[in-house]
């Protein structure tokens, strides 16, 4: 089993729908949990950062987190076709030596104007 | 602030030679961190730099390696490339502590041939 897993998609939506993407993870030690965004041909722009359980929200972008269900979620409310993009979760552990990030695939995610 | 640097953003090399890539962080970041992207495995991790010093390797062959300066700008070098190791190389910069954000540069795309 990956330690992160994700629905690579693709995804397609119409302009202004709400976008739920999600992930799930088996090691119960990460505590640390982003969303990237990645633009074709580009890096992946870091978008939302949460620490632990709890919502976070970020103009229209928010992120969830279910340590109990080892689930993560981020919604995006009225969608845009600047957000067609790849977004990849990405966690890390807390302290020994887990300077690193564990990623999902990514999903594809398509807004249609 | 300027962004992470990566360079050169492509590369060309025919199997068997090696290549250095170059990676400037943000200022005042410490942790320059390493990760390999291809369509089949996604992001996987390669290994992070704190003060010089490694403090984190992921799953590749000993051909993978990386070293980091005073001024914390990093190299890593392949050598006796492989068709395999054409990818997407992405230089990640951060703060240094365990969890923390990481803000990607635009990557090196190397194909081998």
């Amino acid at each position: 089993q990956k330690e992160v897993e994700q629905d690579p998609g693709p995804l397609s939506v119409p302009e202004g729908a709400i976008v739920s993407l999600n992930c799930t993870y088996s090691n119960s030690a990460f505590q640390y949990f982003m969303w990237y965004r990645q633009y074709s041909r580009k890096g992946p722009e870091l978008l939302m950062y949460t620490y632990s359980s709890g919502n976070k929200e970020d103009g229209r972008f928010t992120a969830q987190v279910d340590k109990s269900s080892k689930y993560i979620s981020l919604f995006i409310r009225d969608s845009q076709p600047s957000d067609s993009a790849t977004y990849l979760c990405a966690m890390s552990a807390r302290g020994g030596s887990n300077y690193k990030l564990t990623f999902g695939k990514g999903t594809l995610l398509t807004v249609n104007p | 602030k300027a962004g992470v640097t990566q360079t050169p953003r492509y590369l060309i090399k025919t199997r068997g030679q090696q290549v250095t890539l170059s990676c400037s962080p943000i200022s005042g970041h410490r942790s320059v961190s390493w990760y390999q992207q291809t369509p089949g495995q996604g992001l996987q991790f390669l290994f992070e730099y704190f003060s010089e010093t490694q403090r984190n390797k992921g799953n590749f062959p000993g051909r993978f390696s990386g070293r980091q300066f005073s001024n914390s700008r990093s190299e890593m070098n392949v050598s006796t490339l492989e068709l395999g190791d054409s990818a997407l190389y992405l230089c990640a910069s951060s703060l240094g502590q365990a969890g923390g954000e990481a803000f990607f540069g635009q990557g090196t795309r190397l194909t081998v041939v």
